[in-house]
């Protein structure tokens, strides 16, 4: 069974920076691109970023371009979303979530699993 | 950006009534369209990728199609179940995009 685990949200202040992390099991993590999509309360999903299985192309919202970088550690089974100069927009449910099998250039697809989310609040 | 105008954006319908939600790209995305369903407090579901191609154990009486940017979610007879708000999303270029969301109701 895919199981997608994040951690590392929490209250932080505006310009401040915060790391989120994902642990993926039930799956062969380095066969699959993976993305971050985050969901503030009562609105719809935004899709953040996206990496290829071997982190070599990757893409990012234009919200967060510049801001957030995404990564990837194969032989620790982790994704990463390094989060600078957080902005009381970025307020959120972050998702970390599993490509499908089929991918185009390398990272883009639909996602066919969902962590259960971990909060980020972005307030003075 | 290719932005994604999801309509319409509440629905209601009567069980058994076939319902279709329809979603237009601003430009061209080829067949790089997927559907989620997502109900309350859970995470979205994926159930059509590729235009129309049924993600494994979605019931058959959801199907999509595509005509040139127009792309069209089906529900064939709709079930108390389907009771959800369904978003499309596009993939074929960054960034990845989804429509805005359709709430599904039943009479």
């Amino acid at each position: 069974e895919v199981q997608l685990v994040e951690s590392g949200g929490g209250l932080v202040q505006p310009g401040r920076t915060l790391r989120l992390s994902c642990a993926a099991s039930g799956f062969t993590f380095d066969d699959y691109a993976m993305h971050w999509v985050r969901q503030a309360p009562g609105k719809g999903p935004e899709w953040v970023s996206g990496i290829s299985w071997d982190s070599g192309t990757l893409g990012y919202a234009d919200s967060v371009k510049g801001r957030f970088t995404i990564s990837r550690d194969n032989a620790k089974r982790h994704l990463y979303l390094d989060m600078n100069s957080l902005r009381a927009e970025d307020t959120a449910f972050y998702y970390c979530a599993k490509a499908t099998p089929l991918v185009y250039l390398g990272w883009l697809s639909p996602i066919d699993h969902w962590g259960q989310g971990t909060l980020v609040t972005v307030s003075s | 950006d290719i932005q994604m105008t999801q309509s319409p954006s509440s629905l209601s319908a009567s069980v058994g009534d076939r319902v279709s939600i329809t979603c237009r790209a601003s430009q061209g995305v080829f067949n790089y369209l997927a559907w989620y369903q997502q109900k309350p407090g859970k995470v979205p579901k994926l159930l059509i990728y590729g235009a129309s191609t049924l993600q494994s154990g979605v019931p058959s009486r959801f199907s999509g199609s595509r005509s040139g940017t127009d792309f069209t979610l089906t529900i064939s007879s709709l079930q108390p179940e389907d009771v959800a708000t369904y978003y499309c999303q596009k993939y074929n270029s960054a960034p990845i995009t989804f429509g805005q969301g359709t709430r599904l109701e039943i009479k």
